[in-house]
């Protein structure tokens, strides 16, 4: 079973700018949430969507958006990029929703904003 | 507010020797402790979970430690090994929430 894609792998961006990361859960995957890495903060949670709706979402501004098809598939946007925007963005998917789900991550997406 | 609290940031060990990284919560909602373990280059991947009604859970050489009076867990490396060098990241979830709140990572590095 194919795991968990991120594209693109990596991405360079001017502040200002906008962008959209794409993830592909696990077949048969319902829950999709997105995190961003950071060196020194850890994980910080953006939102969970589960069957096309958002469920939860975490304490970042409304720059940060995402939204999730029929197959399951998730994508975030971020606009008006900032340079403390510069982080590994991870996707992690579960096949319920659920904060007791065990989560399968992606490779993640290397974003850069200069 | 990081609402888990990990430490160290990092930590070197020799190959056979004993590797702990803690973690601590305080919000006594939380139910569910899972680790995870990251490789560079790649996403997090569970490692092994407890929950509070035990005081430690044994996978194989990975041993997680549960003091639920003092809100804080421990992930216990045995007979540590260079394959392990990577980062941890201890989270806390609840049943009531729906996300997983994660600690800042450890670094650990095996020395052969």
């Amino acid at each position: 079973k194919a795991g968990v894609t991120q594209t693109p792998r990596y991405l360079i961006k001017t502040r200002g700018q906008q962008v959209t990361l794409s993830c592909s859960p696990i077949s048969g995957h319902r829950s999709v949430s997105w995190y961003q890495q950071t060196p020194g903060q850890g994980l910080q949670f953006l939102f969970e969507y589960f069957s096309e709706t958002q469920r939860n979402k975490g304490n970042f501004p409304g720059r940060f958006s995402g939204r999730q098809f029929s197959n399951s598939r998730s994508e975030m946007n971020v606009s008006t990029l900032e340079l403390g925007d510069s982080a590994l963005y991870l996707c992690a998917s579960s096949l319920n929703q659920g904060a007791q789900e065990k989560l399968f991550f992606g490779s993640g997406t290397q974003l850069s904003v200069l | 507010q990081q609402q888990v609290k990990q430490s160290p940031q990092s930590l070197i060990v020799q190959k056979g020797g004993i590797s702990i990284i803690n973690c601590a919560y305080e919000n006594t909602a939380f139910d569910y402790f899972p680790w995870y373990q990251q490789f560079p280059g790649k996403g997090p991947a569970l490692l092994i979970a407890i929950r509070p009604d035990v005081s430690e859970k044994k996978e194989g050489r990975f041993t997680i430690s549960f003091n639920k009076s003092a809100k804080q867990f421990s992930l216990h490396i045995m007979d540590s090994q260079p394959g392990d060098s990577a980062t941890y990241f201890c989270a806390a979830s609840s049943n009531t929430g729906n996300q997983f709140y994660f600690g800042t990572g450890t670094s650990l590095t095996v020395i052969p």
